[in-house]
């Protein structure tokens, strides 16, 4: 069965404390894997895609990247605004299948 | 950048009522979705649509339908709303095989 499972399911941070969510997955033909981060009270903005084991893709403080059985975003040198919870998803036809999200909290 | 509006943040119906909820997207995207969001449950599929008049079942489609006339505008109908169907109702937009989806703001809907 196709499954996508996200930990820890929270994380606190020190400002500047970087560290690693984790996203292991198990689908038939990965076609993408999906990141986005979700404000309270707010939809999902979409952050990266990455469609291949060893591809990594960069966005300010947050870098994605992508093995056959898991993805990784490590968030460096976080700041308080980096505060959400972050969601990935994986696409089994033309559907997503999202994980539980990590809940992730900088403290200044 | 892609937008995707929905007609309402915040939506308090009673049980019975026969409630739509509306999304637009102005990036003609051929896909769109409908999840709602729950604590503990995560994000979960209610119905999608590639292309207009087309509509296909998700994983939760009991007590919804839904509508898609043009392809910008994809809308959520609750026949009879219930208390359960009290959620966070999200619409997606997106283009091609590869699925990145664009979100809504949401709208939180509460059955009384």
């Amino acid at each position: 069965e196709d499954q996508v499972t996200q930990s820890p399911e929270a994380l606190r941070l020190q400002e500047g404390e970087s560290s690693s969510l984790n996203c292991s997955y198990t689908v038939s033909g990965l076609r993408g894997l999906f990141w986005y981060r979700q404000d309270p009270g707010k939809g999902p903005e979409f952050l990266f895609t990455l469609y291949s084991a060893g591809e990594e893709k960069e966005k300010e403080r947050l870098k994605a990247t992508l093995t056959k059985k898991e993805s990784f975003l490590h968030i460096t040198a976080p700041k308080p605004e980096d505060s959400a919870t972050y969601l990935c998803a994986v696409q089994r036809g033309g559907k997503l299948i999202f994980g539980q999200g990590t809940e992730l909290s900088v403290k200044p | 950048d892609v937008k995707v509006t929905q007609s309402s943040r915040y939506l308090v119906k009673r049980t019975g009522e026969k409630v739509f909820l509306e999304c637009v997207q102005d990036m003609d995207h051929e896909n769109m979705f409908w999840y709602r969001q729950d604590p503990g449950l995560g994000l979960r599929l209610i119905y999608f649509s590639y292309d207009v008049k087309m509509k296909e079942k998700g994983d939760i489609p009991e007590g919804y339908s839904v509508s898609r006339e043009k392809k910008e505008r994809f809308s959520l109908i609750l026949e009879s709303a219930s208390t359960n169907q009290t959620s966070m109702y999200l619409c997606a937009s997106g283009q091609g095989l590869i699925n990145e989806q664009f979100f809504g703001p949401g709208t939180r809907l509460t059955v009384l």
